[in-house]
């Protein structure tokens, strides 16, 4: 099956600092979303991509479709306290239909140190 | 806030017990997917609904099993409960269109078997 490989595991950063976490994958995507998770919640929707080469902003956040379409990497600048969570990305290839299986990483663990 | 409801929040039950939780999606969503998520193994796709049929199956155990209603809301029944099904499960929806892809999540039910 489809297997997502996300990196880093974990951050530890100062405020103000840049951060980039990236995800790759087995086999190809269509579609990457990026989601953000907070103790406690449910992953929160933060960037979508649909076509290979996308870069797409959020704020201080910036998501790419990778050429390939195996990847995609999701930057966020100029830190803050309230950027700690984990992220996860993930992919879903269309196979037609309405059948729909995202396939997530294992999630990067953001710690931003005030 | 995402639109979509869990219930309940937090359950506790013990081992060879069966719960049921509940989703109810976004308004306008016809597809519901569950997920769980332990510590060791991130986020695992369980399984999927479209308008009331199923349409994909994951890592779903055969004593679990899930519906969803006419009236869209769905849910999921864990029986025979184990220690090892203790997780925080989700629900997501999405709608139709392109922006079917964009997977919203619940709140998550955080489930203990003792």
């Amino acid at each position: 099956g489809q297997q997502l490989n996300q990196s880093p595991q974990s951050m530890f950063i100062q405020e103000g600092e840049d951060v980039s976490m990236n995800c790759t994958s087995s086999s190809i995507f269509n579609t990457w979303l990026w989601y953000k998770q907070d103790p406690g919640e449910g992953p929160v929707l933060l960037i979508a991509l649909y076509k290979a080469g996308e870069l797409t902003s959020n704020g201080r956040l910036t998501a790419q479709f990778g050429i390939t379409r195996k990847d995609s990497f999701l930057n966020i600048s100029a830190s803050i306290p309230s950027d700690v969570g984990i992220y996860f990305c993930a992919g879903h290839l269309n196979s037609g239909g309405s059948n729909y299986k995202l396939t997530f990483g294992k999630g990067t663990l953001l710690t931003v140190n005030p | 806030d995402s639109g979509v409801t869990q219930t309940p929040k937090h359950l506790i039950t013990a081992t060879g017990q069966r719960v049921t939780l509940r989703c109810s999606p976004r308004s306008g969503d016809l597809s519901v997917y569950w997920y769980q998520q332990s510590l060791d193994q991130g986020l695992q796709f369980l399984i999927q609904y479209y308008n009331g049929e199923e349409r994909a199956k994951g890592n779903i155990l055969e004593r679990f099993s899930a519906q969803q209603f006419p009236d869209l809301h769905s849910e999921l029944n864990l029986s025979s409960l184990e220690l090892g099904d203790s997780a925080l499960y989700f629900c997501a929806s999405s709608s139709m269109g392109r922006m079917n892809t964009e997977a919203f999540f619940g709140q998550g039910t955080r489930l203990t078997v003792v």
